[in-house]
């Protein structure tokens, strides 16, 4: 079945500094989803790829699908108290039982 | 955010109990779906339902069983609950596929369950 492993578990940084968080797949897949899960919340939507090689950019946040779309990672530039929490990719497909969580990665900024 | 309630919201219950969750919607989406949250697990899809009465399963369905009598509501029971089941339960809704593809989901507040 298919697998999604995110890394890292886990990111301690530096305010200002950058941060990414990468999601690889077993299979390729028809698009990937990135979630945002602020500490005791519950997950929010952030955005949605689904052409291969796709790079969008939110703000301070850069998307990337790859270009085998196997692979995807969630870059944020100078990181902000606000980034804290933690980040999952969800890797889409057509059918819904097949849903898969990345494992997310708990992001915590130091001021 | 959307209009999407979990209730209860915390719940304590003893082994061998059966417990119902209930998630209500007002955004009148097709689609919705039960997650389980675990340190170290991520979220993992229990169930889901694609329409009234339309209801399958997801990769931890063992112990759980679902159902949808009306498009707005979604159960969750726990025939005979296990500490195992100690978790935080989510529930998220979405609208029918768009060209194939998952749209986005929008989840609930989440229901803090512990099994004794």
């Amino acid at each position: 079945g298919q697998q999604v492993m995110q890394i890292p578990q886990y990111q301690h940084v530096q305010e200002g500094e950058d941060f990414t968080t990468y999601c690889n797949s077993s299979t390729t897949l028809s698009n990937i989803q990135w979630y945002k899960q602020r500490p005791g919340g519950h997950p929010v939507f952030l955005i949605q790829l689904v052409k291969s090689g796709e790079v969008k950019k939110q703000k301070r946040l850069t998307f990337q699908f790859g270009e085998a779309k196997k692979n995807s990672s969630l870059h944020i530039t100078a990181t902000q108290t606000t980034d804290v929490g933690t980040y999952f990719c969800l890797a889409g497909g057509t059918s819904y039982g097949k849903l898969t969580f990345g494992q997310g990665t708990i992001l915590t900024v130091h001021p | 955010d959307a209009g999407i309630t979990q209730s209860p919201r915390h719940k304590v219950t003893e082994t061998g109990t059966p417990v119902t969750l209930r998630c209500h919607q007002t955004e009148n989406h097709r689609y919705m779906y039960w997650y389980r949250q675990d340190p170290g697990h991520g979220l993992r899809l229990i169930h889901y339902s694609y329409g009234v009465k339309d209801t399958d399963k997801g990769e931890v369905s063992d112990g759980y069983s679902v159902s949808r009598s009306k498009t707005e509501d979604f159960l969750l029971t726990l025939e005979s609950a296990t500490s195992s089941q100690t978790s935080v339960y989510f529930c998220a809704i979405s609208e029918s596929m768009t060209s194939g593809r998952l749209n986005e989901q929008f989840f609930g507040p989440g229901t803090r369950l512990t099994v004794l």
